[in-house]
């Protein structure tokens, strides 16, 4: 079985703030994680993934993430958030031969 | 990467009807998937669909409510029957590229069901 939890529904920034979103996850075997954006009225694009490589994960648009495996966690952060960044933002493990689950989501505030 | 083209975008249907949603890939894939994502909620698989066999159903959801083709590796359709006010969603559909790519994901289909 697997899962994952994303904390945090809402998460708000200020423009050039440090963006952290946080996934703890759980999976009986070595788990595939992904991070995808969705825009509005859009579906999801994939930005970055962890497919048991490098801890250190570079994604699109600036973001990386962690994978942490003592933590459970693979968290997603960004050095500057920009007003473009606002959007839902999805964890989620699986892939390969098993099933994709996803997590509730967070959604992305950035204030100017 | 693929390309999925996903119609219609958005839809507003009567209750009681039903809606085919297609899905085109740009490029011969095993498996295709359809979500549901419900407002303000995550993605739940609906069903995984193989070319040349039925369709997968995840627990909760059956082939009555939602019948699904894949008459080819580029093509499917997800059906959404008899309509409720309570299937207003967006129905995304997806293809594995396996993991260099991860799940790529159409632009979904917004329905709602007055």
């Amino acid at each position: 079985a697997q899962s994952v939890t994303q904390l945090g529904s809402h998460v708000s920034v200020s423009e050039g703030a440090l963006v952290l979103l946080r996934c703890n996850y759980s999976s009986s075997v070595p788990p595939y994680l992904f991070w995808y954006v969705q825009y509005p009225n859009q579906g999801l694009q994939l930005l970055l993934k962890y497919t048991s490589a490098a801890t250190l994960v570079k994604g699109i648009n600036g973001f990386e993430a962690e994978f942490k495996k003592s933590e459970t966690s693979f968290h997603l952060t960004k050095p500057s958030a920009h007003m473009s960044d606002a959007a839902e933002y999805f964890c989620a493990v699986g892939g390969g031969y098993q099933k994709v689950t996803f997590g509730t989501g967070t959604k992305l505030q950035v204030i100017p | 990467s693929a390309v999925i083209s996903q119609k219609p975008s958005r839809d507003i249907c009567q209750r009681g009807t039903s809606l085919t949603i297609q899905c085109q890939v740009d490029s011969q894939v095993t498996m295709m998937f359809w979500y549901r994502q419900q407002p303000g909620q995550s993605l739940t698989l609906i069903a995984t669909a193989n070319q040349g066999s039925e369709a997968t159903y995840e627990s909760g959801f059956v082939i009555d409510k939602f019948p699904i083709s894949r008459p080819n590796l580029t093509f499917s359709t997800l059906t959404v029957s008899n309509m409720s006010p309570e299937d207003s969603s967006i129905y995304l559909c997806s293809v594995d590229l396996g993991l260099d790519y991860g799940y790529t994901f159409g632009s979904g289909t917004r329905l709602t069901v007055v």
